[in-house]
């Protein structure tokens, strides 16, 4: 398998639950980011993490909690969401001086 | 900081005819230039990207950018369009850093119809 892997594809989730959104690649790249795209709103950048290390963290509520276990895997744990946290979820992936994102397919994300 | 306008939310135009998509961008430092396509239900692709040398870009599916510095644009062209070009189109630009922080635009809608 190839490329920046997201699962799940489709999430609904209730308002009190507990999930995490798992991204994997498969491109040896050394960073890797976590996006939210919603409706008529630029493309949001949550969290990048380099070298397996947290090197931002854009003013996310903290019902987000990212985890980074190794260079290959990035995970989203979601609690307590509101509805507007509905979005699409992108995770992305690069390889520092080798230009360019490398983008899964998204989780789409449903607060109920 | 960075920061990218896109003007045109969404653009109409017809199959076979040309397309321009407009990115501006604003920069203090040296900038990278993107662009990504967005097909329904999908992530984002890249299309193509400007990191130094000549100012015209050939990209994927037949898409071209040229870079402009005095007018800090990076506009998108396609001399013929397909029905299949039909997505959203996304500019971003990032900084000489050592790992890349991209900052897109609010997107452009390509409808292309027959």
């Amino acid at each position: 398998e190839t490329g920046v892997t997201q699962t799940p594809r489709h999430l609904v989730m209730g308002m009190t639950n507990k999930k995490s959104l798992k991204c994997e690649q498969h491109l040896g790249h050394n960073a890797m980011y976590w996006y939210k795209q919603s409706a008529k709103k630029p493309l949001e950048l949550m969290f990048v993490y380099s070298l397996e290390e947290r090197v931002e963290n854009n003013s996310v509520p903290s019902r987000f909690s990212p985890e980074c276990p190794n260079s290959s895997h990035l995970f989203l744990h979601l609690h307590t969401l509101q509805p507007e946290d509905s979005a699409l979820y992108l995770c992305a992936s690069s390889q520092e001086r080798n230009y360019g994102y490398t983008f899964g397919s998204g989780t789409r994300l449903t607060v109920v | 900081a960075q920061s990218v306008t896109q003007l045109d939310s969404q653009v109409p135009v017809f199959e076979e005819a040309p397309v321009e998509l407009r990115c501006n961008y604003s920069s203090s430092v040296s900038v990278y230039l993107f662009w990504y396509v967005q097909y329904p239900n999908q992530g984002l692709q890249l299309l193509l990207k400007y990191l130094s040398g000549s100012t015209l870009v050939k990209g994927i599916n037949g898409f071209e950018a040229e870079f402009n510095k005095s007018q800090t644009s990076f506009h998108l062209r396609k001399p013929s369009v397909h029905i299949s070009d039909t997505a959203e189109y996304f500019c971003a630009v990032s900084g000489p850093s050592g790992f890349q922080k991209l900052v897109f635009g609010t997107g452009t809608r390509l409808l292309v119809s027959p």
